[in-house]
């Protein structure tokens, strides 16, 4: 098992600009979730889901959309980047809703100039 | 105020010594949890909480309820526990996740 993917590993992007972060599980987990982390800061929670269809804000969704058209894709959308979304990004699953049971991905560090 | 504070934020050791690091927390939690961020970025779960003390291998986790605060020991630290290890807790009243800042762990040679 692959686990959690997450690509791109690395992007910049200019202001005013849009894209997708990509999440792929392949552990059949109901739950995924999208996290951001900020230098000196605790992980932030953006968006979650419960299941295929089902999407609810976390923490600091603004700026953020995201769509589970499959158990196994969580994509994450940025639309009209802004320096403040600079961040690293990072998506994760599980089969019930908890932290210990969570598989984290690699990781996505986006630069927003 | 954090809801979840840790200490020390940067901790700089040498292989061997016994580590200590802690979090505290000022609300009503269903469990508390410890991870693992290695320097490449991987985040792994080390160990979830609801009272009193779990071990694996050279990590010792303790959570005093009461007081709203929990350690996490390495003992005979090693170069390879260089990490960030982060406390979180799930929250009672809607299960909301709150994660720390994190410990930046060094371990010297």
């Amino acid at each position: 098992n692959a686990g959690v993917t997450q690509t791109p590993k690395f992007r910049i992007l200019k202001i005013g600009q849009s894209m997708t972060l990509q999440c792929t599980q392949d552990m059949n987990h109901n739950y995924m979730y999208w996290y951001r982390q900020d230098p000196g800061m605790g992980l932030k929670l953006i968006y979650y889901s419960v299941g295929a269809g089902i999407t609810d804000k976390g923490e600091v969704p603004n700026g953020y959309n995201v769509s589970r058209s499959t158990t196994e894709d969580f994509p994450l959308r940025l639309e009209l980047a802004a320096p403040s979304q600079t961040s690293v990004y990072f998506c994760a699953s599980s089969l019930i809703y908890r932290v210990n049971e969570q598989y984290f991905g690699p990781g996505t560090r986006l630069t927003v100039t | 105020k954090n809801e979840v504070e840790q200490s020390p934020q940067n901790l700089t050791a040498q292989e061997g010594e016994f580590i200590t690091i802690n979090c505290s927390y000022s609300v009503g939690i269903s469990a508390l949890h410890w991870l693992q961020q290695h320097p490449g970025g991987g985040i792994v779960s080390l160990f979830m909480l609801s009272s009193g003390k779990k071990k694996h291998g050279r990590l010792i986790a303790t959570i005093n309820i009461q007081e709203k605060h929990s350690s996490l020991h390495i003992t005979a630290s090693h170069p390879r526990d260089s990490a960030v290890y982060i406390c979180a807790v799930s929250m009672n009243r809607d299960d909301k996740i709150i994660f720390g800042k994190g410990t930046r762990l060094h371990i010297l040679p």
